[in-house]
């Protein structure tokens, strides 16, 4: 089974545009998370789509948005860049809660796109 | 946003000794798990923890969820070069709304030395 993948690996963008990030999940996986890596503040969640609806958020500005489509691929957009949004976007997908039957619903994560803003 | 307390930030071992590192939190979770990241690549899962006080193993790794459920431990016994990485802790709660949202330490840097 292919595991969840992400385009771009590397962008780089100059500060005031605007970028668009692209994950796929596994196959039957209908829950897409978005994380921000950054060297100081670690990994943090953004938000997360299920069913092409978002039913969690985090501590983002509402320059990061995003949407999941029918087929449960996910964008996410990040509009007037600032340099401090360097970092590496992850994308984990996972599968719907309730066909699980451990308490733990396992999130797979993809390799990333670094973006650069300069 | 909130993070956990994760150390040491970094570890040089030589080969064949053992790890240990450890997170806390001011708040509790219900489960602590622990990913490895190697460069290049997303964070993987080690270990699940589920109950205060479950200690579990996955062959030289083993670790522990605090009494308390706002700690947790990693060790890595006899270690070898292809440990190398950054290991992450993380706590998960339910956020509502069927989802569940993870918190993650700031990492700890392995170095293994042959």
């Amino acid at each position: 089974k292919a595991g969840v993948t992400q385009t771009p690996r590397y962008l780089i963008k100059t500060r005031g545009q605007q970028v668009t990030l692209s994950c796929s999940p596994i196959s039957g996986h209908r829950s897409v998370s978005w994380y921000q890596q950054t060297p100081g503040q670690g990994l943090q969640f953004l938000f997360e789509y299920f069913s092409e609806t978002q039913r969690n958020k985090g501590n983002f500005p509402g320059r990061f948005s995003g949407r999941q489509f029918s087929n449960s691929r996910s964008e996410m957009n990040v509009s007037t860049l600032e340099l401090g949004d360097s970092a590496l976007y992850l994308c984990a997908s996972s599968i719907d809660r309730a066909r699980v039957l451990s308490s733990y619903n396992e999130q797979f994560f993809g390799p990333g796109t670094r973006l650069t803003v300069l | 946003g909130q993070q956990l307390n994760q150390s040491p930030q970094s570890m040089f071992i030589q080969e064949g000794e053992d790890v240990s590192m450890n997170c806390t939190s001011s708040s509790i979770f219900n489960t602590w798990l622990w990913y490895k990241q190697d460069p290049g690549e997303g964070p993987v899962l080690l270990i699940a923890l589920y109950k205060a006080g479950e200690l579990t193993s996955n062959g030289r790794l083993t670790a522990q969820f605090g009494i308390t459920r706002k700690d947790s431990f990693l060790n890595i016994s006899a270690s070898i070069p292809s440990d190398v990485g950054i290991y992450f802790c993380a706590g998960q709660r339910y956020s509502g709304a069927g989802s569940y949202q993870l918190t993650f330490g700031k990492g700890t840097k392995l170095s293994v030395i042959p």
